[in-house]
């Protein structure tokens, strides 16, 4: 079975600093899909991210990029430039082939001003 | 349009209660999912739909019943319910269940089921 594990269950920055979120995963796979999903107090899940598994290439998204490690299975969240609307829970995704989603615990980012 | 709607935003039901939740997309995504999410966990995945079909059922006790009466269109009827089934229930819709990169699941903003 797929897991993934994020071991931060909360972590702090400072407004405009840099903060990064670990995440681990195992899989058998080699053809995956890796997700960072962010969850605001309103509750809805909203997609930061995304990094496909035979892609070497770390994915970019404005302030947010990746570090995968494929050989390590690792795919580390920064967020550059940290703004107050980035507090939320974060929590990294593993899709399989089969396109069922595995989520990671989550880690609670709070920005002090 | 990115958007998955979900109704009521909050419920609160006796355990003898029936209810039903309600998710809708205009994406023309041909798979449909429910989650339920505990406080500080991670959505936990109950149900998938695909092309209208039920295609996993994650061993979820039958007081939950899905259905899909179309492809827009996803609902969970609720009956005797018990307290530790108080959670949020969250939504999602991908264009279908395959591996294409592009096949990400756009999720609803959940409906907050208390039960007393």
């Amino acid at each position: 079975a797929q897991t993934v594990t994020q071991s931060q269950p909360e972590m702090s920055v400072q407004e405009a600093e840099t903060v990064t979120l670990s995440c681990t995963y195992d899989t058998s796979e080699s053809d995956y899909y890796l997700f960072w999903y962010k969850q605001p107090p309103s509750r809805q899940m909203i997609l930061v991210i995304r990094q496909e598994a035979y892609k070497q290439q770390n994915a970019t998204e404005n302030r947010f990029s990746v570090n995968f490690q494929k050989a390590a299975k690792s795919f580390s969240l920064k967020i550059s430039d940290s703004q107050l609307g980035d507090a939320a829970m974060y929590f990294c995704a593993y899709r399989s082939p089969g396109n069922q989603f595995y989520f990671g615990t989550g880690t609670s980012l709070t920005v002090i001003p | 349009d990115t958007e998955v709607t979900q109704t009521p935003k909050h419920l609160v039901m006796g355990m003898t209660n029936k209810k039903s939740l309600k998710c809708e997309q205009h994406m023309g995504h041909r798979a449909m999912y429910w989650y339920k999410q505990k406080a500080k966990k991670p959505p936990e995945l109950m149900f998938v739909y695909s092309y209208e079909k039920l295609s996993i059922n994650e061993s979820v006790p039958s007081r939950f019943s899905p259905e899909c009466p179309n492809s827009s269109l996803l609902n969970l009827h609720l009956h005797a319910l018990q307290p530790e089934d108080s959670a949020l229930y969250l939504c999602a819709s991908s264009q279908d269940t395959s591996r294409l990169a592009k096949n990400i699941q756009y999720f609803g903003a959940g409906t907050r089921l208390s039960v007393l």
